[in-house]
């Protein structure tokens, strides 16, 4: 058990589907963030939330649309997503901080049809 | 521009041998760096840490070290065991402007595998 679970693991929608994400964390973090994992690319930070407050949108688009009600969960919001939006999305947690690691949950992977 | 990448992509070792993963970055502005382990079908595992301030630490058959002159990170595994095959992801952080959080930039990782 790594602390950080997210739901569902597996996750097949077509394009004009809504669907959601959901991360929980039980670490006692502040910080939360998501991930995705294509392959053949280096993990790409996609969201940061300290304290519920949004403080990183990486250039995301607008159908990925995050959610922070509190500090122990995340939740990503995804609809008219495209083909290449198929990955693995993990989702984070750690210390507000200089310095503090991040702890993964085991990540949900999306097919998008 | 900014980089975080390893200079190989797969790694074979018997087990038993001991196993050295590398990694370089490119940013002198990075201050704290961390190994991380990714196995088939689960998130990547925080495995160890180090700041900018250290050339060396140790964990648990795990050895990190890193010089900043070169900008090279290296993980050693000792007596490598084949449940530590997996994807090995270096990354750095470094403060981002104002915000107390640091920055994750992962490496694409290498491959390890460990033969019985």
């Amino acid at each position: 058990e790594t602390g950080v679970t997210q739901t569902p693991r597996h996750l097949v929608m077509g394009m004009t589907n809504k669907k959601s994400l959901k991360c929980e964390q039980h670490l006692g973090h502040n910080a939360m963030y998501w991930y995705k994992q294509s392959a053949k690319k280096p993990l790409e930070l996609m969201f940061v939330y300290n304290f519920k407050e949004q403080t990183e949108n990486n250039s995301v688009p607008s159908r990925f649309s995050p959610e922070c009600p509190n500090s122990s969960h995340l939740f990503l919001h995804l609809h008219t997503l495209q083909p290449e939006d198929s990955a693995l999305y993990l989702c984070a947690s750690s210390q507000v901080g200089r310095n503090q690691p991040q702890h993964f949950g085991d990540g949900t992977r999306l097919s998008i049809l | 521009g900014e980089s975080v990448g390893l200079h190989l992509p797969t790694l074979s070792v018997q087990e038993g041998d001991n196993s050295i993963i590398n990694c370089a970055y490119s940013n002198s502005a990075s201050d704290y760096f961390i190994w991380y382990k990714q196995e088939s079908g689960k998130g990547p595992q925080f495995i160890i840490d180090i700041r900018s301030n250290m050339d060396k630490r140790q964990g648990q058959r795990v050895t990190v070290l890193l010089n900043k002159t070169v900008k090279h990170l290296s993980l050693q595994i000792a007596a490598t065991q084949p449940g530590d095959s997996a994807v090995y992801f270096c990354a750095e952080t470094r403060q981002s402007g104002g915000t107390s959080y640091g920055k994750l930039t992962f490496g694409q990782g290498t491959i390890l595998t460990v033969h019985p």
